[in-house]
């Protein structure tokens, strides 16, 4: 797979159910992060979680990476239509620069049907 | 809570013309990015500035694309003769210096006919 791979490509659940979405990279990296982009607008940042932590939450987001194992988990806790969008995992590649670029994978389109 | 913002929000150009995508970042963000995604796509990386100066750009800015920051908020994105493949989302983020988190505006829709 390639750099920032997504999976589930597309995920559907109840309101009020907890859904999880995967994320798989090739390079090391710096750091990751979760994107959500609603339908034709823009990026907004929900959390980011670097090379040496495990684990991270932010509200209802609960973030987890495996370096070994070049993976990430993105769970959102307690669904709400309103999380109804596509989310994106991006890596920061750990190529020894400072620019940072963001590698994103294609994305997990979740629909939550109230 | 200050946003990146970008005009237009939708520019539609006929191919072979030329286009400037605008942006305003968050005031006190130093790096600087272009981002683009073909519809259905990936974001795709475009370039990063940083000091007023490219700091690193993709394969897919070639020399059609220039950016600059002709003053202390705007930062643009020029394609000097569009072509019907550069139809796309384009995205403005900006970071600040010490942290990794990037900052997105909400994108200029390009069509190009």
């Amino acid at each position: 797979s390639q750099q920032g791979e997504e999976d589930p490509q597309a995920l559907s659940i109840q309101e009020g159910e907890n859904a999880t979405m995967n994320c798989s990279y090739k390079t090391s990296i710096n750091n990751l992060q979760w994107y959500r982009q609603n339908s034709g607008r823009g990026l907004v940042h929900l959390i980011l979680i670097r090379s040496n932590e495990r684990e991270k939450h932010s509200g209802r987001l609960r973030v987890t990476l495996d370096t070994s194992k070049k993976s990430s988990s993105l769970l959102i806790t307690a669904s709400r239509a309103a999380d109804t969008a596509s989310y994106f995992c991006a890596t920061d590649p750990n190529s020894g620069g400072s620019n940072y670029k963001l590698t994103f994978g294609k994305g997990t389109l979740l629909t939550v049907n109230p | 809570e200050p946003e990146v913002t970008q005009t237009p929000s939708h520019q539609v150009t006929q191919m072979g013309q030329e286009v400037i995508l605008r942006c305003v970042p968050i005031s006190n963000h130093l790096y600087f990015y272009w981002y683009r995604q073909i519809l259905g796509q990936k974001v795709e990386f475009l370039v990063s500035f940083y000091n007023n100066e490219i700091s690193e750009k993709s394969e897919i800015f070639d020399d059609q694309f220039s950016v600059e920051r002709p003053d202390g908020s705007n930062f643009t994105l020029k394609i000097r003769s569009t072509k019907l493949e550069d139809s796309a989302m384009y995205f403005c983020a900006g970071r600040h210096l010490s942290s990794y988190e990037q900052y997105f505006g909400p994108g200029t829709r390009l069509t190009v006919t």
